[in-house]
């Protein structure tokens, strides 16, 4: 049964402490998003790639996030150094485009929960 | 700027009745729109992608509309179930595959 596998499911951490969240899309999807969400925003949109490369990471502090896709079954989020306000379930998806358009369905993970302290 | 506004009050129905939820959306030009759900502490779940160009679209007892002209997409749940409680979004899918969400409704079915 293929699924988007997210880790760590919970975290707590410091402030001022790096979190690295990772995800592993489903084998053959060549789309990853990364979302947010908290009770007050709802799902907001960090950051996505296509074939590996970013094409939109307008919805990230760009201060303290980075995503990255260093190969096909791994994306990375990672917060450095990270704040209370961060406090948020962290949601990968992956989903499969073809033709420069996307009409198919996101698979989405469990989330990540982080508390940061 | 571009929005996407779902009711932000919880809709409670007596089970047995339609359920319908309300997406609208501002300064977009979507060529689609998907509907979610999400579970309390689950990652959501895709329901329906209906086009631009489809009026209508059914899948057992959901159906979605969509009204380019209202800039409105409706989704129904007949014959509701607690089962179907749950919170839905929607997401208009605009530029280049980007997906971006409503903040959802949250659905109760009372027994």
């Amino acid at each position: 049964d293929a699924r988007v596998t997210q880790t760590p499911r919970d975290k707590v951490t410091e402030m001022g402490q790096e979190v690295t969240m990772r995800c592993q899309p489903i084998l053959g999807h060549n789309t990853v998003f990364w979302y947010r969400q908290t009770m007050m925003q709802g799902l907001e949109l960090l950051a996505y790639f296509r074939n590996r490369a970013p094409l939109d990471d307008s919805g990230m502090p760009k201060d303290r996030f980075s995503a990255e896709m260093p190969d096909a079954t791994l994306a990375t989020l990672k917060i450095q150094p990270s704040e209370p306000r961060d406090s948020a379930v962290y949601f990968c998806a992956s989903g499969l485009t073809s033709g420069g358009s996307n009409t198919g369905e996101l698979f989405f993970g469990e989330g990540s929960r982080l508390t940061v302290l | 700027s571009q929005k996407i506004e779902q009711n932000s009050e919880a809709l409670n129905i007596q089970e047995g009745k339609t359920a319908t939820l309300t997406c609208n959306y501002t300064n977009y030009s979507p060529a689609y729109l998907q509907w979610y759900r999400q579970d309390p502490g689950r990652g959501p779940v895709f329901l329906l992608l209906i086009r631009e160009n489809e009026k209508e679209k059914r899948k057992e007892r959901l159906k979605v509309t969509f009204d380019t002209t209202l800039k409105q997409s409706l989704f129904h749940i007949t014959a509701s179930q607690p089962a179907d409680s749950a919170t839905y979004l929607c997401a208009p899918v605009t530029g280049f595959q980007k997906l971006v969400f409503g903040t959802g409704t949250r659905l109760l079915v009372s027994p």
